[in-house]
Formats: C-alpha cells, structure tokens, sequence
C-alpha cells in the first residue's frame, strides 16, 4: 500500500530564507508525484508536476526535485515570503494495482514565513 | 477557462439530515476524483470515476455515501444520513486521465454536522 510522508509537519522561518519540504513514498511504482500549495479554508492549488522520468521542475523561485528510485521529493523555496504561508501536500499518482491512476497524499508541511 | 467548480461552499445540517455536493470539472477532463479532508489531514480519496464508471470506490461508506457522474460530465456526492463525524471538507479534482496527467482541485465543500 502506497504511503505519503511529510517532514516537518510545520516550519516557521524568517523572511528572505530558503527552504526545503520534504515528500517520501514508499512505492516507486508512480505516474508522477504533484506538489500543492492549500491556504486555510481554500482548495488546493497545484504547484509543480514531475513526471515519473524527470529529475526536477521549475517554476519560479520554486523548485522541485524527484529520485523516484529512494522514493524522496524535495521542494526548494527561494527567497522566502510572507505570502508563502500555507500548507504545502505532495501527492504521487499511483501506478499499478487496484488503485491505479489515485493520487494518494501526505499530511502536509504548514509553513509559516515571519516579515 | 474556467477551472473545477463545487457547489455548496459551505453547508451546515443536522445530524441524520441528508446533504448533497455538486462538482463540475474542466472540460474534457475525463478522471474526476472526490475527496474528504480533515482538520490537520491530507485528502482522502472518496471515489474516483474514469467518464461515467467509477472505477475505485473501495474507500466510500457505501451504508451512507453515494455518487454518480452523469454523462461523465458533472457529478454528485450524497450523505443520507449525515452522521458528527462527516464534518470535514470534501474535495472535488479532475485530470485528463490518469496516465501522468495534472490534477486540479475545486474550492471544496466545508461540511459541519451539528
């Protein structure tokens, strides 16, 4: 069975850092693995899509990293800001077995950027 | 264009009242999924539809939980009986397919069982 982790669960740093989330997974077999960024009371708004044979996404002063052989995703967040706040999910899309095609989710990593 | 769209954005009932949730994807979206999240949580697949079948609906209280996806377009979820512990928010997302395809989320639905 496919298991999403989320490290830390919440991060509190100063403006103008950079920051790493971090995703684990413990089954490689995935069509991609998704990072969301969710602001409280709002749906999910999606981020960066890695597909099962890239490396990294950019986007911005995000980057997104995938080594779907140790089942680890990072995302990079330059340059911090206030309103980088959130919770930040990764989700991998399951590729084989019975729940094929399910994005399957961590917890989430609450980020809170002080001015 | 417009992106996933769910209708109640919030809803407060009663326990054992039933309640229903509409979602209407991105056009020609064919994979709509439902989810459930709760306070602190990830989301929880509900059910997932590929057009019209739903093709994995092993996590839905089946006593209690309903969808249907007409035409493979719009669909709904339905409480009947809403029970305490249903509150939570109940999330709708399309995707193109399932083959490596993004997924995109709705506002969601903020359910309070009272």
């Amino acid at each position: 069975k496919q298991e999403v982790t989320q490290i830390p669960a919440a991060l509190s740093v100063p403006e103008g850092e950079n920051l790493v989330l971090n995703c684990s997974f413990t089954d490689s077999a995935i069509y991609n693995l998704q990072w969301f960024r969710q602001d409280p009371g709002k749906g999910l708004t999606s981020l960066l899509l890695i597909q099962s044979s890239q490396r990294e996404q950019t986007s911005g002063r995000l980057n997104a990293s995938l080594d779907k052989s140790s089942g680890r995703s990072t995302l990079y967040i330059a340059a911090s800001q206030p309103g980088d706040s959130a919770t930040y999910l990764c989700a991998v899309s399951h590729r084989e077995g019975g729940s094929q095609g399910n994005l399957i989710f961590g917890k989430g990593t609450k980020l809170s950027v002080k001015p | 264009e417009a992106g996933v769209v769910q209708s109640p954005r919030y809803k407060i009932i009663e326990k054992k009242q039933p309640v229903a949730f509409w979602c209407n994807p991105i056009s020609g979206h064919n994979t709509l999924y439902w989810y459930r999240q709760n306070l602190g949580q990830g989301p929880e697949l509900l059910i997932r539809y590929e057009n019209e079948e739903a093709v994995d609906d092993s996590q839905l209280p089946k006593d209690r939980f309903s969808a249907e996806r007409l035409k493979g377009v719009d669909s709904t979820l339905k409480i009947q009986p809403a029970e305490l512990g249903d509150s939570a928010v109940y999330l709708c997302a399309s995707s193109l397919t399932i083959h490596g395809t993004e997924a995109f989320f709705g506002q969601g639905t903020r359910l309070t069982v009272v």
